[in-house]
């Protein structure tokens, strides 16, 4: 069982390139999130995505689009990525959004925007 | 929306010593509250959780405590070991139908001096 899977592992971009990052989970879990993590700021949500065929906007959006393409797969994109940007960034997933599950979280996927 | 404070920012302890990290939380409709820890280049990973309807809870060498008339709960690690030096996270969530938004603290770094 690979739980959560995010690639790629690490980028480098240049300032206004773009960039999807992917993620999947096989524990049939119905929700997911894009965290981004940076240092001293703890976890910060990006996006989520309670069922397949819903997405919502978290405490940091600004910059990002995501996809919710079926019920195993959930990708984050940058449309023109800033230095700003730079961060770790992490997909989760948990059997329901209800608030009181816990998250299972991928190993990241660490974006460098020169 | 809701906000979460933890304290301290670093922590280090002598190995078998105890180790405390406090967390408050804002909103008092949280009552789901998840502790992580990361160890370095690694994904975070559920320890423990406690839901509002409990006022502590163990598992072997930690335990986590729940106040939620003053809003703070606690994470208690026992006889520490070097192994567990790594940052930990809190985390509060409210319960219920929409309501996926996991809010984290910024991180205690835990070091267990051998």
């Amino acid at each position: 069982n690979a739980g959560v899977t995010q690639t790629p592992k690490f980028q480098v971009l240049k300032t206004g390139q773009s960039m999807t990052l992917q993620c999947a989970q096989d524990m049939n879990h119905n929700s997911m999130y894009w965290y981004r993590q940076d240092p001293g700021m703890g976890l910060r949500l990006i996006y989520y995505s309670a069922s397949e065929g819903t997405t919502d906007k978290g405490e940091v959006p600004n910059g990002y689009n995501v996809s919710r393409l079926n019920k195993r797969e959930f990708s984050l994109r940058l449309e023109s990525a800033a230095p700003s940007q730079t961060s770790v960034y992490f997909c989760a997933s948990s059997v329901t959004g209800t608030g009181n599950q816990p998250q299972h979280f991928g190993d990241g996927t660490r974006l460098s925007i020169l | 929306g809701e906000n979460v404070e933890q304290h301290p920012s670093t922590l280090s302890v002598q190995e078998g010593d105890s180790a405390v990290i406090k967390c408050t939380y804002s909103d008092s409709a949280s009552n789901y509250f998840p502790w992580y820890k990361q160890e370095l280049g690694k994904r975070p990973q559920l320890i423990i959780d406690i839901r509002s309807n409990v006022g502590e809870k163990k598992d072997q060498r930690i335990a986590v405590t729940l106040n939620k008339t003053a809003k703070h709960f606690s994470l208690h690690i026992t006889e520490t070991q070097p192994e567990d030096s790594a940052v930990y996270f809190c985390a509060a969530s409210p319960s219920g139908a929409g309501s996926y938004q996991l809010t984290f603290g910024k991180g205690t770094k835990l070091s267990v001096i051998p």
